[in-house]
Formats: structure tokens, C-alpha cells, sequence
């Protein structure tokens, strides 16, 4: 089955830094690629995804970047704010299996 | 905030007992993922449904199973509670077409305590 590896576990940013979470998956046949922000006792939030068939994706201030041959994504978050800090989780999806598989989360703390 | 809601918010249950978990998803949603979330741990992938029926499942004992009602609003039952059971319980949300369902939108969750 599909495995989804997430580093680093905790990242510490100085506000107005930028912030990079890396994830690698094992299943070639995924195709979807999500990510959440889970503040504590709330909610996963999908904040940004990209699908198979683009290498990025940018929505202000985040942006994803998938590398297929590599299989490998990331998530950037530019010019950090105190708001970001959350727990940060990568995921992968193919049709036909119809399951995320999440990686195991990044604890991102914003410095001020 | 998405419009997935989940009832109840907490729960205490005894080893060995059943639970109920219900799940409303969003307007317009026809599928509903259920996921345990363990402290400190990412979301585990229990099971879908689409049309009613399971549509994929994870690595989970059949003392868990599911419902989805006509209206697209969901189930989970967990029998014979063990202390492992403890977590948090999320449903998603989503819109399938031919089986295929991407963004997953989830619900506030219920956490569940086994004593």
C-alpha cells in the first residue's frame, strides 16, 4: 500500500521567514496530493492541493511543488505569520483506492 | 469552516461496549470518509461510502463498520470497544463522480475516550 514519509517533524521560522515541509510517497499510480493544517483540538483544514498532472501550485502566500519522477512533494509557506504556526499534514490519493494516506505531520512553530 | 458536522463532540465509553458516531456532510457532498486520529499521529483511513455502499477500506477490524443514509449523512459503529479505540474520529466529505472523489473536506471530529 501506499506510504507517505513527511519531514521535518518540527520546524521553528522566524515571522516573515519562509517555511518548507517535504513529503515523499510509494505509490506511483497517486495522482492527488493535499495539504492540511490542523490548529489544536480543531478541524484538518485543506489549505492547498495539486493533482499529478502540475509540478506547482501557488495560492498567495503558499505554494506546492510536486516532483513525479522523483516522488516527491513540498509545501512553502513565504513571508510566515504568527496565524501559521499549526501542525501541517501532507497526503496522497489515487483514484480507484479512494483513501488519503497522510504522512505523520510537521509541528511548525512561527517565532515573532 | 466547511459545513461537516459530527456528533457527539466527546465521548467516555467502557472497554467492551458499542459506539455510535454520526457524521453530516457538506451540501452538495455525496461521500463520506471516516478516519481515526490517534494523539500525535496523522489520520488512519478507515472506510468511504458512496451511494450507500463501502467503497474502499483501510486496515481496520470488521468490529468497525458503517452507514451511509439516502440523505449522504454517515455512520460509524465500533463494537467491543478496546483502549486502542481512544481517539479522535474524523469524517470527510467529499464529491465522487464514477467512484472517483478528490478534495476531502473534515468534520470538527469526535473524540473518544475508552476507560
Amino acid at each position: 500500500g501506499e506510504n507517505v514519509e513527511q519531514h521535518p517533524s518540527t520546524l521553528s521560522v522566524q515571522e516573515g521567514d519562509s517555511a518548507v515541509i517535504k513529503c515523499t510517497y510509494s505509490d506511483s499510480a497517486s495522482n492527488y496530493f493535499p495539504w492540511y493544517k490542523q490548529e489544536l483540538g480543531k478541524r484538518p483544514q485543506l489549505i492547498i492541493d495539486i493533482r499529478s498532472n502540475v509540478g506547482e501550485k501557488k495560492d498567495q502566500r503558499i505554494a506546492v511543488t510536486l516532483n513525479k519522477t522523483a516522488k516527491h512533494f513540498s509545501l512553502h509557506i513565504t513571508e510566515t505569520q504568527p496565524e501559521d504556526s499549526a501542525v501541517y499534514f501532507c497526503a496522497a490519493f489515487y483514484f480507484g483506492n479512494e483513501k488519503l494516506t497522510f504522512g505523520t505531520g510537521t509541528r511548525l512553530t512561527i517565532i515573532p | 469552516e466547511t459545513g461537516v458536522t459530527q456528533s457527539p463532540t466527546h465521548l467516555i465509553k467502557t472497554r467492551g461496549q458499542q459506539v455510535t458516531l454520526r457524521c453530516s456532510s457538506q451540501s452538495g457532498h455525496n461521500t463520506v470518509s471516516w478516519y481515526q486520529q490517534a494523539l500525535g499521529q496523522g489520520p488512519q483511513f478507515i472506510f468511504q461510502y458512496y451511494r450507500e455502499e463501502e467503497n474502499g477500506r483501510g486496515n481496520f477490524p470488521p468490529r468497525f463498520s458503517g452507514l451511509q443514509f439516502p440523505n449522504y449523512s454517515s455512520e460509524l459503529n465500533v463494537n467491543a470497544l478496546e483502549l486502542d479505540d481512544s481517539a479522535l474520529y474524523l469524517c470527510a466529505s467529499s464529491l465522487a463522480g464514477g467512484g472517483s472523489s478528490y478534495e476531502q473536506y473534515f468534520g470538527p471530529g469526535t473524540r473518544l475516550t475508552v476507560t
